[in-house]
């Protein structure tokens, strides 16, 4: 069975500065995936950024990027130039993918992260 | 269209009331999902179907009652309802098809469901 770790229950930052929000997660499994989900107080679940458990490069998206570390099991979320609208729960989540389907799309979810980003 | 839109956004209901909650995605996924979210909690997988058939069940009780009437459609039939059960329903989408990956999961933005 796969576990997704979230150690940090709280994190705050000030505007305009980086933050890290770190995970691990246990499998047995070869080809996954990993995201972090943000769900602000709107309560929408929002993909922030994915990676390939295939792929060493770590993934990027504009002020978001991670730092996968497959052998260790770590996938940490940095977020640069914070901004207020970055206020949210982050959740790390994992994926099992398959090229012959079969459901294998449910995530599994870390308890989550509650990031205040402070003016 | 990457929207996965969920109705209502709010219910409260009696414990003898029947009520139903609805999810419509039109992205061509094939799994689709139901998940409960607790206060201050993670998501937690309730049903996932798959081409329109039931492929998990998370020992969910059968207060719960989902249904799958077509590819783009997802219902949650609720009754006897506990004041326990109250949450946040969200229903949620990926592709899946033999041949492609997953890839990730499309969210829609949740029943807020009240049992009184």
């Amino acid at each position: 069975a796969q576990t997704v770790t979230q150690s940090q229950p709280e994190m705050s930052v000030q505007e305009a500065e980086t933050v890290t929000l770190s995970c691990t997660y246990d499998t047995s499994e070869n080809n996954y995936y990993l995201f972090w989900y943000k769900q602000p107080p709107s309560r929408q679940m929002i993909l922030v950024i994915r990676q390939e458990a295939y792929k060493q490069q770590n993934a990027t998206e504009n002020r978001f990027s991670v730092n996968f570390q497959k052998a260790a099991k770590s996938f940490s979320l940095k977020i640069s130039d914070s901004q207020l609208g970055d206020t949210a729960m982050y959740f790390c989540a994992f994926m099992k993918s398959s090229l012959y389907g079969g459901s294998q799309g449910n995530l599994i979810f870390g308890k989550g992260t509650k990031l205040s980003v402070k003016p | 269209d990457t929207e996965v839109t969920q109705t209502p956004k709010h219910l409260v209901m009696g414990m003898t009331n029947k009520k139903s909650l609805k999810c419509e995605q039109h992205m061509g996924h094939r799994a689709m999902y139901w998940y409960k979210q607790k206060a201050k909690k993670p998501p937690e997988l309730m049903f996932v179907y798959s081409y329109e058939k039931l492929s998990i069940n998370e020992s969910v009780p059968s207060r719960f009652s989902p249904e799958c009437p077509n590819s783009s459609l997802l219902n949650l039939h609720l009754h006897a309802l506990q004041p326990e059960d109250s949450a946040l329903y969200l229903c949620a989408s990926s592709q899946e098809s033999e041949g492609m990956m997953n890839t990730e999961a499309f969210f829609g933005q949740g029943t807020r469901l009240t049992v009184v």
